[in-house]
């Protein structure tokens, strides 16, 4: 099975420009997070998606949104980009969740995303 | 304070020894994630724990509960070893939804 893939690799956009970001989940896997990586806060959860709906959401301002669409496939976007958001966007995959137990997630190569 | 505290932060260790990473949370959780994360940013998932012990060729996860209190160990270790690990739980929001929230890592480098 292919992995998870998420394009593009590295953008370069400057401050108050938007981006969208996207992420193809491991065939047959349904739910899809998204996650922030900077040095300064490490990982931060950004949300998370399962059959189109947005089942968890982090703290992160209202710039920050997605959407899943029925392939699986999920975007997300950040709008008036401010400096602090350059960072590596990391999208994991896991299988539907069974009996409560949670699924492993498998993680994307991710996104580098710079502002300037 | 934060929910999820990793030590050491960094570790340097001689190949062959035995390696021990902690992970300490404060929040109750339904599940942990031990990550590995190689330069470059790719991160593989280890472990995904709920209770007790899991191991895999030459890693090993332990979790307590009532401790809140989660190890990482690594056997005969490697210079392919050399990569950041990373505890994540699973926990609940005061609002009731669900987050993954992430210790700051611990780097480990092993020297052959």
């Amino acid at each position: 099975k292919a992995g998870v893939t998420q394009t593009p690799r590295y953008l370069i956009k400057t401050r108050g420009q938007q981006v969208t970001l996207s992420c193809s989940p491991i065939s047959g896997h349904r739910s899809v997070s998204w996650y922030q990586q900077t040095p300064g806060q490490g990982l931060q959860f950004l949300f998370e998606y399962f059959s189109e709906t947005q089942r968890n959401k982090g703290n992160f301002p209202g710039r920050f949104s997605g959407r899943q669409f029925s392939n699986s496939r999920s975007e997300m976007n950040v709008s008036t980009l401010e400096l602090g958001d350059s960072a590596l966007y990391l999208c994991a995959s896991s299988p539907e969740r069974t009996s409560g137990e949670y699924n492993e997630q498998f993680f994307g190569p991710g996104t580098r995303l710079t502002v300037l | 304070k934060n929910e999820v505290e990793q030590s050491p932060q960094n570790l340097t260790a001689q190949e062959g020894e035995f390696i021990t990473i902690n992970c300490s949370y404060s929040v109750g959780i339904s599940a942990l994630h031990w990550l590995q994360q190689h330069p470059g940013g790719g991160i593989v998932s280890l472990f995904m724990l709920s209770s007790g012990k899991k191991k895999h060729g030459r890693l090993i996860a332990t979790i307590n509960i009532q401790e809140k209190h989660s190890s990482l160990h690594i056997t005969a270790s490697h210079p392919r070893d050399s990569a950041v690990y990373i505890c994540a739980v699973r926990g609940v929001t005061q609002g009731g939804s669900e987050k993954l929230v992430f210790g700051k890592g611990t780097k480990l480098t092993v020297n052959p």
